[in-house]
């Protein structure tokens, strides 16, 4: 069955950076594009990144851009996001979750647990 | 950047009743339209996609409809298990930036 596993949270200090991984199995992860959605505690859903299936294409929400990167490694079968210049804004629960074929297609059909990530000092 | 709206905030009902929720598009979104069903300390859940169409496993009990602006989600009988929140998400066309609404809580009357 397809399954999304994200790790690589916790606790950060303001300014610090971080790496949060997803592995997928159970569906062909390079045929597909990824996302990351975030949720910081006891509000709603944010879109962070999206990415297209080989990596070529890659596009970020406006509170992110430029201090996050989100890649792939696809023999790896391993989503990637890596987070810098951490500010308290930026605590949340990271959820990796598929797309469709293309970038263009508006759904995310599987998700994983998440992975949290607090910045304090 | 599309913005949505949904409402209510939030919806008290009980079991077997009907509820009806909405979201509105700052813009047309044509049928780029999802919803999404997140019960506390678990991921979302896909229910609806473009529009009107259920996601797999969904119960029918769930439908969507509308188009451009103005969406609805439909659940015709509350079971227990309903009681959750529920998102709105869609996308601009180019660059495809993805956005959610703020949810609306359907809670035990």
């Amino acid at each position: 069955q397809v399954q999304l596993v994200e790790s690589g949270g916790g606790v950060v200090q303001p300014g610090g950076s971080l790496r949060l991984s997803c592995l997928v199995s159970g569906f062909s992860f390079s045929t597909y594009t990824m996302h990351w959605v975030r949720q910081a505690p006891g509000k709603g859903l944010e879109w962070v990144a999206v990415i297209s299936h080989d990596g070529s294409d890659k596009y970020y929400g406006d509170s992110v851009k430029g201090r996050f990167t989100i890649s792939r490694d696809n023999p790896k079968n391993t989503l990637y996001l890596h987070i810098n210049s951490l500010s308290a804004e930026d605590t949340a629960i990271y959820y990796c979750a598929r797309g469709g074929i293309a970038v263009t297609v508006n759904l995310f059909d599987y998700w994983g647990q998440g992975t949290l990530v607090t910045v304090s000092s | 950047e599309i913005v949505l709206t949904q409402s209510p905030a939030t919806l008290s009902l009980s079991p077997g009743e009907r509820a009806t929720l909405s979201c509105r598009a700052s813009q047309s979104v044509d049928s780029y339209l999802a919803w999404y069903q997140q019960k506390p300390g678990q991921a979302p859940r896909l229910l609806i996609y473009d529009t009107s169409n259920r996601a797999t496993d969904i119960p029918v009990r769930f439908s969507g409809s509308g188009s451009g602006t103005d969406f609805t989600l439909t659940i015709s009988s509350l079971e227990p298990e309903d009681f959750a929140v529920y998102y709105c998400q869609s996308r601009s066309t180019w660059p495809p930036l993805f956005t959610f609404g703020p949810g609306t809580k359907v809670d035990f009357k």
